[in-house]
Protein backbone atom coordinates (compact mmCIF):
# COMPACT_ATOMS: atom_id res chain seq x y z
CA UNK A 1 0.00 0.00 0.00
CA UNK A 2 0.75 3.74 -0.07
CA UNK A 3 3.35 4.94 2.00
CA UNK A 4 3.99 8.17 3.36
CA UNK A 5 7.64 9.14 5.16
CA UNK A 6 8.31 12.11 6.41
CA UNK A 7 11.27 13.47 9.17
CA UNK A 8 9.10 13.98 12.72
CA UNK A 9 11.13 17.27 13.90
CA UNK A 10 12.75 20.60 12.65
CA UNK A 11 14.25 23.78 14.25
CA UNK A 12 14.46 26.66 13.10
CA UNK A 13 15.58 30.20 13.98
CA UNK A 14 13.40 33.26 13.35
CA UNK A 15 13.87 34.55 9.86
CA UNK A 16 15.52 31.85 8.37
CA UNK A 17 13.94 29.13 5.92
CA UNK A 18 12.59 26.22 7.18
CA UNK A 19 12.38 23.23 4.52
CA UNK A 20 10.21 19.84 5.18
CA UNK A 21 10.69 17.11 3.14
CA UNK A 22 8.46 13.94 2.26
CA UNK A 23 8.93 10.77 0.43
CA UNK A 24 6.15 8.75 -1.14
CA UNK A 25 5.46 5.44 -2.34
CA UNK A 26 2.84 5.86 -4.83
CA UNK A 27 3.39 7.49 -8.03
CA UNK A 28 -0.92 7.60 -9.17
CA UNK A 29 -1.17 10.52 -7.03
CA UNK A 30 -3.09 13.46 -9.21
CA UNK A 31 -3.08 15.77 -6.30
CA UNK A 32 0.23 15.97 -3.32
CA UNK A 33 -0.84 18.32 -0.27
CA UNK A 34 0.70 19.67 2.70
CA UNK A 35 -1.74 20.37 6.09
CA UNK A 36 -0.60 22.43 9.19
CA UNK A 37 -1.60 21.92 12.45
CA UNK A 38 -1.61 24.17 15.41
CA UNK A 39 -1.77 22.89 18.84
CA UNK A 40 -5.40 21.47 20.06
CA UNK A 41 -6.65 22.39 16.47
CA UNK A 42 -7.60 20.50 13.20
CA UNK A 43 -6.00 20.05 9.83
CA UNK A 44 -5.54 22.83 7.35
CA UNK A 45 -4.85 22.38 4.21
CA UNK A 46 -2.14 24.40 3.82
CA UNK A 47 -1.38 24.29 -0.30
CA UNK A 48 -1.34 21.35 -2.31
CA UNK A 49 0.41 20.27 -6.27
CA UNK A 50 -0.92 19.04 -9.17
CA UNK A 51 1.57 15.83 -10.70
CA UNK A 52 2.14 17.50 -13.34
CA UNK A 53 4.38 20.24 -11.74
CA UNK A 54 7.52 20.72 -10.18
CA UNK A 55 7.08 23.98 -8.82
CA UNK A 56 4.06 25.80 -6.47
CA UNK A 57 4.74 29.26 -5.12
CA UNK A 58 2.09 30.36 -3.27
CA UNK A 59 3.32 33.98 -0.95
CA UNK A 60 6.24 32.62 1.32
CA UNK A 61 5.53 28.94 0.62
CA UNK A 62 7.32 27.22 -2.46
CA UNK A 63 6.13 23.43 -2.67
CA UNK A 64 8.80 21.43 -5.22
CA UNK A 65 7.94 17.69 -6.23
CA UNK A 66 10.38 15.53 -7.82
CA UNK A 67 8.14 12.58 -9.37
CA UNK A 68 11.22 10.52 -10.73
CA UNK A 69 12.49 10.43 -6.76
CA UNK A 70 8.71 10.65 -5.26
CA UNK A 71 9.82 13.06 -2.84
CA UNK A 72 7.83 16.20 -2.22
CA UNK A 73 9.17 19.55 -0.11
CA UNK A 74 7.76 22.29 1.32
CA UNK A 75 9.82 25.54 1.99
CA UNK A 76 8.55 28.37 4.23
CA UNK A 77 10.72 31.89 3.61
CA UNK A 78 11.12 34.38 6.69
CA UNK A 79 9.55 31.43 9.24
CA UNK A 80 7.91 33.48 11.92
CA UNK A 81 7.00 31.77 15.40
CA UNK A 82 3.48 31.51 14.11
CA UNK A 83 4.70 29.07 12.01
CA UNK A 84 5.27 26.51 14.69
CA UNK A 85 3.08 23.66 14.06
CA UNK A 86 2.90 20.08 12.80
CA UNK A 87 3.28 20.12 8.76
CA UNK A 88 1.42 16.91 7.38
CA UNK A 89 2.10 15.63 3.75
CA UNK A 90 -0.62 13.65 2.22
CA UNK A 91 -0.92 11.95 -0.77
CA UNK A 92 -3.97 10.39 -2.67
CA UNK A 93 -4.39 6.44 -2.82
CA UNK A 94 -7.25 5.00 -5.05
CA UNK A 95 -9.14 2.06 -4.96
CA UNK A 96 -11.69 0.16 -7.27
CA UNK A 97 -14.48 1.73 -7.64
CA UNK A 98 -13.24 5.07 -8.38
CA UNK A 99 -12.56 5.99 -4.86
CA UNK A 100 -9.72 7.48 -2.88
CA UNK A 101 -8.52 8.76 0.05
CA UNK A 102 -5.53 10.82 1.16
CA UNK A 103 -2.67 8.99 2.73
CA UNK A 104 -0.74 11.10 5.74
CA UNK A 105 2.55 11.23 6.71
CA UNK A 106 3.12 10.90 10.32
CA UNK A 107 4.28 14.75 10.48
CA UNK A 108 7.05 16.95 10.87
CA UNK A 109 6.80 19.37 14.00
CA UNK A 110 8.75 22.70 13.52
CA UNK A 111 10.17 24.50 16.42
CA UNK A 112 10.59 28.39 15.73
CA UNK A 113 12.80 30.08 18.17
CA UNK A 114 14.67 33.44 17.96
CA UNK B 1 -19.25 29.59 9.43
CA UNK B 2 -19.20 26.71 6.74
CA UNK B 3 -17.33 23.68 7.52
CA UNK B 4 -17.67 20.44 9.85
CA UNK B 5 -18.50 20.29 13.29
CA UNK B 6 -17.25 17.93 15.90
CA UNK B 7 -19.01 16.75 19.54
CA UNK B 8 -17.68 16.43 21.49
CA UNK B 9 -14.49 18.14 21.84
CA UNK B 10 -13.12 16.42 25.00
CA UNK B 11 -14.58 12.79 26.40
CA UNK B 12 -13.56 10.43 28.98
CA UNK B 13 -14.81 6.91 28.92
CA UNK B 14 -14.39 3.95 31.30
CA UNK B 15 -12.99 0.75 29.71
CA UNK B 16 -16.40 -1.24 27.98
CA UNK B 17 -19.01 1.97 27.59
CA UNK B 18 -19.58 2.57 24.78
CA UNK B 19 -20.55 6.29 22.95
CA UNK B 20 -21.01 7.79 19.73
CA UNK B 21 -18.84 10.43 18.17
CA UNK B 22 -20.79 12.92 16.08
CA UNK B 23 -19.85 14.96 13.17
CA UNK B 24 -22.01 17.20 10.61
CA UNK B 25 -21.06 19.27 7.65
CA UNK B 26 -22.67 22.08 5.69
CA UNK B 27 -20.69 21.94 2.19
CA UNK B 28 -23.24 19.76 0.60
CA UNK B 29 -19.92 17.10 -0.10
CA UNK B 30 -20.52 13.78 -0.38
CA UNK B 31 -17.12 12.05 1.09
CA UNK B 32 -16.74 11.86 4.70
CA UNK B 33 -14.49 10.40 6.56
CA UNK B 34 -13.00 9.12 9.93
CA UNK B 35 -9.38 9.38 10.73
CA UNK B 36 -7.52 8.91 14.52
CA UNK B 37 -4.31 10.77 15.11
CA UNK B 38 -1.56 8.84 17.49
CA UNK B 39 1.30 10.37 18.50
CA UNK B 40 4.23 9.31 15.72
CA UNK B 41 1.71 7.92 13.61
CA UNK B 42 -0.04 10.67 11.49
CA UNK B 43 -3.39 10.05 10.84
CA UNK B 44 -4.99 6.97 9.91
CA UNK B 45 -8.29 6.16 8.36
CA UNK B 46 -10.76 4.39 10.10
CA UNK B 47 -14.14 4.74 8.31
CA UNK B 48 -15.10 6.51 5.00
CA UNK B 49 -18.04 6.79 3.26
CA UNK B 50 -17.74 8.39 -0.44
CA UNK B 51 -21.08 8.88 -0.67
CA UNK B 52 -24.51 9.02 1.49
CA UNK B 53 -25.88 5.09 2.00
CA UNK B 54 -22.34 3.79 1.64
CA UNK B 55 -19.40 3.07 4.18
CA UNK B 56 -16.66 1.39 3.53
CA UNK B 57 -13.62 0.08 6.36
CA UNK B 58 -10.50 2.34 6.27
CA UNK B 59 -6.84 0.89 7.85
CA UNK B 60 -8.12 0.63 11.06
CA UNK B 61 -12.03 -0.74 11.33
CA UNK B 62 -11.78 -2.84 14.39
CA UNK B 63 -13.72 -1.92 17.88
CA UNK B 64 -15.46 0.98 15.26
CA UNK B 65 -18.67 1.30 13.73
CA UNK B 66 -20.53 4.00 11.50
CA UNK B 67 -23.57 5.31 10.21
CA UNK B 68 -24.14 7.58 7.42
CA UNK B 69 -27.34 9.43 8.98
CA UNK B 70 -27.67 11.34 5.28
CA UNK B 71 -25.36 13.05 3.52
CA UNK B 72 -24.87 15.84 6.36
CA UNK B 73 -23.98 13.31 9.41
CA UNK B 74 -21.36 11.25 9.92
CA UNK B 75 -20.96 9.01 13.33
CA UNK B 76 -18.74 6.93 14.79
CA UNK B 77 -19.69 4.76 17.58
CA UNK B 78 -17.60 2.77 19.99
CA UNK B 79 -19.54 -0.06 21.68
CA UNK B 80 -17.06 -0.97 23.91
CA UNK B 81 -14.19 1.55 24.43
CA UNK B 82 -10.47 0.10 25.10
CA UNK B 83 -7.70 1.84 26.54
CA UNK B 84 -6.08 1.25 23.04
CA UNK B 85 -8.79 3.79 21.58
CA UNK B 86 -7.54 6.77 23.48
CA UNK B 87 -6.82 9.13 20.41
CA UNK B 88 -7.71 12.20 19.00
CA UNK B 89 -10.65 11.66 16.29
CA UNK B 90 -10.75 13.65 13.23
CA UNK B 91 -13.80 14.03 10.83
CA UNK B 92 -13.25 15.40 7.10
CA UNK B 93 -14.96 15.63 4.05
CA UNK B 94 -14.36 16.58 0.58
CA UNK B 95 -17.20 17.40 -2.62
CA UNK B 96 -16.41 13.78 -3.97
CA UNK B 97 -15.07 14.38 -7.03
CA UNK B 98 -11.94 15.84 -8.48
CA UNK B 99 -8.98 15.48 -6.39
CA UNK B 100 -9.67 18.22 -3.86
CA UNK B 101 -8.09 18.43 -0.79
CA UNK B 102 -10.42 17.57 2.64
CA UNK B 103 -11.89 20.12 5.04
CA UNK B 104 -11.30 18.64 8.61
CA UNK B 105 -13.42 19.21 11.89
CA UNK B 106 -11.32 20.56 15.09
CA UNK B 107 -11.13 17.02 16.51
CA UNK B 108 -12.77 15.35 19.36
CA UNK B 109 -9.80 13.79 22.39
CA UNK B 110 -11.12 10.92 23.88
CA UNK B 111 -9.60 9.25 26.97
CA UNK B 112 -10.39 5.69 27.72
CA UNK B 113 -9.58 5.14 31.33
Amino acid sequence: GEDVEQSLFLSVREGDSSVINCTYTDSSSTYLYWYKQEPGAGLQLLTYIFSNMDMKQDQRLTVLLNKKDKHLSLRIADTQTGDSAIYFCAVVAFFSGGYNKLIFGAGTRLAVHP
Amino acid sequence: NAGVTQTPKFQVLKTGQSMTLQCAQDMNHNSMYWYRQDPGMGLRLIYYSASEGTTDKGEVPNGYNVSRLNKREFSLRLESAAPSQTSVYFCASRPGTGDYGYTFGSGTRLTVV
